[in-house]
């Protein structure tokens, strides 16, 4: 069953704790993203991948960090330094390309207690 | 800074009717163009990826793109209630640019 992955679904943390977002594609795909959305806005975009080992950062990568050790796998952890965190993280991954439709995970709803 | 702007919405259509959304970009050279659907909680599902000047129809979808005036649409024919969610463009250049999304309602 070929997808996209994110783990957990829900997600609760204390101020001053990190968490880390679990993002899983066995679509052989190159390119891998994270997002963020806050209730009724678009899709911002924190970090992206297109090769394993590299990454750069998107508009608000200020308190993320990442790692792509394996081309199946993005995850993202946010930091205490996120001031404001609690908000739906989606990871997306696309091939590179001509067709490089972008597909979505069902999202992790992260909120800060 | 490349750019993508949707229509702001919301917009409501009676069932039945044909919904309209609209796209402008502002990269010259992008070459493909993707439309997503959003339902409330819920992720983006792609519906519509159109690669060439016209207009590509899947059901009751129809995008179409028009690259020199950087335009491209979705019309969605025979509306119905469970169309009611908002509606994302997006155009890639390296990362992908997504407009803010135009949120339809179909009104029985």
């Amino acid at each position: 069953d070929g997808g996209i992955t994110q783990s957990p679904k829900y997600l609760f943390r204390k101020e001053g704790q990190n968490v880390t977002l679990s993002c899983e594609q066995n679509l052989n795909h190159d390119a891998m993203y994270w997002y963020r959305q806050d209730p009724g806005q678009g899709l911002r975009l924190i970090y992206y991948s297109q090769i394993v080992n590299d990454f750069q950062k998107g508009d608000i990568a200020e308190g993320y960090s990442v790692s792509r050790e394996k081309k199946e796998s993005f995850p993202l952890t946010v930091t205490s330094a996120q001031k404001n965190p609690t908000a739906f993280y989606l990871c997306a991954s696309a091939h590179l390309g001509s067709y490089n439709e972008q597909f979505f995970g069902p999202g992790t709803r992260l909120t800060v207690l | 800074q490349k750019e993508v702007e949707q229509n702001s919405g919301p917009l409501s259509v009676p069932e039945g009717a044909i919904a309209s959304l609209n796209c402008t970009y502002s990269d010259r050279v992008s070459q493909s163009f993707f439309w997503y659907r959003q339902y409330s909680g819920k992720s983006p599902e792609l519906i519509m990826s159109i690669y060439s000047n016209g207009d590509k129809e899947d059901g009751r979808f129809t995008a179409q793109l028009n690259k020199a005036s950087q335009y491209v649409s979705l019309l969605i024919r025979d509306s119905q209630p469970s169309d009611s969610a908002t509606y994302l463009c997006a155009v890639p250049f390296n990362q992908f640019y997504f407009g803010t999304g135009t949120s339809l309602t179909v009104i029985p």
